[in-house]
């Protein structure tokens, strides 16, 4: 059974950062690419980034601007994001992904993050 | 920026059929931009229905179909159920990034 379980969610102050991880098991991680979505709340969703296999292409949404990082350890079967500058509009359920036969095929139950003083 | 537009809502009766459509600011949608569809139900996280404009999921219930539409990706359900009630996601692929639509309530009334 596929199984994506993320944490490192949280309260984190305006400027700040923190680090997203997701637990992947039930599949073969490193043969797939691995996507973050977000959901505000109330809101839809929005796609955040992905990674390829091998971590050699990703892609960013272009609102972000750089702020946030995806990168993957295929040796721990865990996928990352690394969020820098947090702003309040960064307030979300980050959830991971796994593309096996489309895009964001599996999911996680997501981790909320709130960007608040 | 790409927008991806979906009907904000829509309602059908039980046993109907409706048709849910994504629409793309930079013009027709075409296979090239795989269109993939979610449901989503309150309180849930999403869950995959189509992928590549028409493939199923094995999860996915034979009532629901892709495909393309006058220049638009769309959802058919037909012969819709009560449990059918949630949330629909459009997300395309616009070389190498991706987007989501904005969602459409279905209301099964």
């Amino acid at each position: 059974e596929v199984q994506l379980v993320e944490s490192g969610g949280g309260l984190v102050q305006p400027g700040g950062s923190l680090r997203l991880s997701c637990a992947a098991s039930g599949f073969t991680f490193s043969n797939y690419w691995m996507t973050w979505v977000r959901q505000a709340p109330g809101k839809g969703l929005e796609w955040v980034a992905n990674i390829r296999q091998d971590g050699s292409e990703r892609y960013y949404v272009a609102s972000l601007k750089g702020r946030f990082t995806i990168s993957r350890d295929n040796a721990r079967n865990s996928l990352y994001l690394q969020m820098n500058s947090l702003r309040a509009e960064d307030t979300a359920v980050y959830f991971c992904a796994g593309d096996v036969q489309g895009v964001a095929d599996y999911w996680g139950q997501g981790t909320l993050v709130t960007v608040s003083s | 920026q790409t927008v991806v537009t979906q009907e904000p809502s829509l309602t059908v009766s039980p046993g109907g059929t409706v048709t849910l459509t994504c629409a793309s600011s930079t013009g027709a949608v075409t296979s090239g931009n795989s269109p993939n569809w979610f449901q989503q139900k309150p309180g849930q996280a999403p869950r995959a229905l189509i992928y590549s404009t028409t493939n199923k999921h094995s999860w996915t219930p034979a009532r629901f179909s892709g495909s393309l539409l006058g220049g638009k990706a769309a959802l058919t359900l037909s012969g819709v159920q009560p449990e059918d009630e949630a949330e629909y996601y459009c997300l395309l692929h616009f070389g190498g990034a991706w987007g989501f639509g904005g969602g459409t309530k279905l209301t099964v009334l």
